[in-house]
């Protein structure tokens, strides 16, 4: 497993902004993702950060609403722009050590938002 | 369309009163499978992976058994600090990591 931290671990924050979320990992990992977890819904992939790569944005997710950087093996951040009051949600970092198709991933503790 | 779907949505069990949760999925091309456990307040916690029908795990009074169509999480005689939700995840065929998560069963053990 690895050893997963996101900040902050919650934010309150006006409509028309944007926040960074934060994932640091204590070691080297190939793959990083951003999820987001909305009460009563089940995880959503937002988009898989690569380093070195532009990210892969899910259905529904574009990179000017999410932008995402991965600037190296162990960090990555989110920003949720231009904040509505329907970003409000939990986000999600998770990882997995290879690139292998069916390793597991392991998740941070969380970024719970709220958009006012 | 790819589903998951996991049953019941909540469940409410005596202290060792053993029950199963259940993960039906329609997916197009099965990869492995995934049971996460998570907290309120906190990110889902990994216990297990199964890849093909008929594989079983077990750790501690959690047993996860795999079909061609369903998943089931078997919990022997619970205890309250086994209350949370429990989420089942589908790992699809593509060639990358695309993981689809059901809503989960929000498990309460009462002493």
């Amino acid at each position: 497993s690895a050893v997963i931290s996101q900040k902050p671990s919650r934010d309150i924050c006006q409509r028309g902004t944007s926040l960074t979320i934060q994932c640091q990992v204590d070691s080297q990992v190939t793959m990083m993702f951003w999820y987001r977890q909305q009460p009563g819904q089940s995880l959503t992939l937002i988009a898989t950060a690569n380093q070195g790569s532009e990210a892969t944005y899910e259905s529904g997710f574009v990179i000017d609403k999410f932008p995402i950087s991965r600037p190296n093996l162990t960090f990555s951040t989110l920003t949720v722009s231009n904040m509505s009051p329907e970003d409000s949600s939990i986000y999600l970092c998770s990882v997995s050590r290879t690139a292998t198709s069916t390793d597991t991933q392991y998740f941070g503790p969380g970024t719970r938002l709220t958009v006012l | 369309e790819d589903q998951v779907t996991q049953s019941p949505e909540a469940l409410r069990l005596q202290e060792g009163e053993s029950s199963s949760l259940n993960c039906s999925y329609t997916v197009s091309g099965l990869r492995g499978l995934f049971w996460y456990r998570q907290d309120p307040g906190k990110g889902p916690e990994f216990l297990f992976t199964l890849y093909s029908a008929g594989e079983e795990k077990e750790k501690e009074r959690l047993k996860a058994t795999l079909t061609k169509k369903e998943s089931f999480l078997h919990i022997t005689a619970p205890k309250p600090e086994d209350s949370a939700t429990y989420l089942c995840a589908v790992l699809l065929s593509g060639g990358y990591q695309k993981v689809t998560f059901g809503i989960g069963t929000k498990l309460q053990v009462i002493p």
